[in-house]
Order: structure tokens, then C-alpha cells, then sequence
């Protein structure tokens, strides 16, 4: 159980283009979901905290306006990234918190790899 | 900023214990040592988490130092499998996770 899923789990696109990655937790609910961005042998960084039925929760320096969230019902949370450039390609990963029961627990998406010619 | 200091990385031979090691010196009273690893190019998976008591299950041991400065991530009997980055993590109840760059291990046949 516990289990997140994303899509597409890579995508390519035009510069300019806007691109829509989905996280969907897949046997539980999740009021809150986590979105994170991971460059090359680099770490996991924070972009927002989704929350469903009201807006997301941005860290400092991430652009609301270009990572658009949206978290439609308590199993699907959105990032769309709007008139993508070559340096927003990185691996975008979402998590969701687990239920009761397994509380302190984060369950990761596998990713998507996003790549901007 | 991550409140955490990790090797950067650690071999270990296939079938012995692999022991992890993690830094924690500013951490707060209410906040939690988690431990996750990343395997290449996917997402990370929950290995383990305490507060101040030593826990285990089937994945690994987490050994807390009484003064909660450090901690241990043991792997009773690595495999290759087992060769992924691994993250050791405090947080408070907010659930949100500041990652540092990790230790990466790897098993060795």
C-alpha cells in the first residue's frame, strides 16, 4: 500500500511550451502533497506544499506564477511548468504523506524527467 | 540550509553491515530523525525514522546517541541492491523535508 504515482515519467518539449505532471496517491488520501525539483548529482529542493482545496505554499525563490499547483481532490495534486525554458529541465519528484498508521512517513512518486530543447 | 552532516560517500562488501553515520548536533527537542535513500534516477524511499529511542524493522536499525547529536542507519546484510544515496533528515511535525547531499553508498560484490 502507500503507493504515488506520476505521469508521464519523462517528457520533452519546446521552449516555450507549457508542460502538466501529475502525482496521484494511489490507495490513500493525501490532503497534502510535496513537490521537489532535483538537478544532476544534486540534492532534493522544496519547491511548494500542495494543499487540497486552497492554494499551494511556495518556498523562497520558486515562481507561483511559473510552477502552477493545483490540487484537484485528495488523490491528484498538478505542477504545470508555463513557458518552459532549457534551465527549468531537471527531475521533478512529488511526495505525499502516509495516513494514519504510518504517520512520519513520506511516499515518493518515481519522477519525471523533464527535458526543455 | 540541511541540519545534517553525512559522509559523502562509504563502500561496503556485500553481506556485511553496512553502518551509516549522521550528525545532527542543532536538532530540537520535538523534531525526528528520518532516514531515506535514493536510488538512481528514482524517487526516494522511507527507510526508517525515530525520536529518541533505537527502532528497527525490516529494512534497517536506527541507533540514536542519548544526546540525539547523531545517529546510525544500519544495514544488518547489504546487498547491491542496497548501493542507492542514503539521507538522514530532521524534521519537526510539518512534515516538510530538507534534503542535504547525503552519503552514497556502495555495495561491493
Amino acid at each position: 500500500g502507500a503507493v504515488v504515482s506520476q505521469h508521464p515519467s519523462w517528457v520533452i518539449c519546446k521552449s516555450g511550451t507549457s508542460v502538466k505532471i501529475e502525482c496521484r496517491s494511489l490507495d490513500f488520501q493525501a490532503t497534502t502533497m510535496f513537490w521537489y525539483r532535483q538537478f544532476p548529482k544534486q540534492s532534493l529542493m522544496l519547491m511548494a506544499t500542495s494543499n487540497e482545496g486552497s492554494k499551494a505554499t511556495y518556498e523562497q525563490g520558486v515562481e507561483k506564477d511559473k510552477f502552477l499547483i493545483n490540487h484537484a481532490s485528495l488523490t491528484l495534486s498538478t505542477l504545470t511548468v508555463t513557458s518552459a525554458h532549457p534551465e527549468d529541465s531537471s527531475f521533478y519528484i512529488c511526495s505525499a504523506p502516509g495516513g494514519s498508521g504510518r504517520r512520519g512517513e513520506q511516499f515518493f512518486g518515481p519522477g519525471t524527467r523533464l527535458t526543455v530543447l | 540550509d540541511a541540519k545534517t552532516t553525512q559522509p559523502t560517500s562509504m563502500d561496503c562488501a556485500e553481506g556485511r553491515a553496512a553502518n551509516l553515520p549522521c550528525n545532527h548536533s542543532t536538532i530540537s527537542g520535538n523534531e525526528y530523525v528520518y532516514w531515506y535513500r535514493q536510488i538512481h534516477s528514482q524517487g526516494p524511499q522511507y527507510i526508517i525514522h525515530g525520536l529518541k529511542n533505537n527502532e528497527t524493522n525490516e529494512m534497517a536499525s536506527l541507533i540514536i546517541t542519548e544526546d540525539r547529536k547523531s545517529s546510525t542507519l544500519i544495514l544488518p546484510h547489504a546487498t547491491l541492491r542496497d548501493t542507492a544515496v542514503y539521507y538522514c533528515i530532521v524534521s519537526g511535525n510539518n512534515r516538510k523535508l530538507i534534503w542535504g547531499l547525503g552519503t552514497s553508498l556502495a555495495v561491493n560484490p
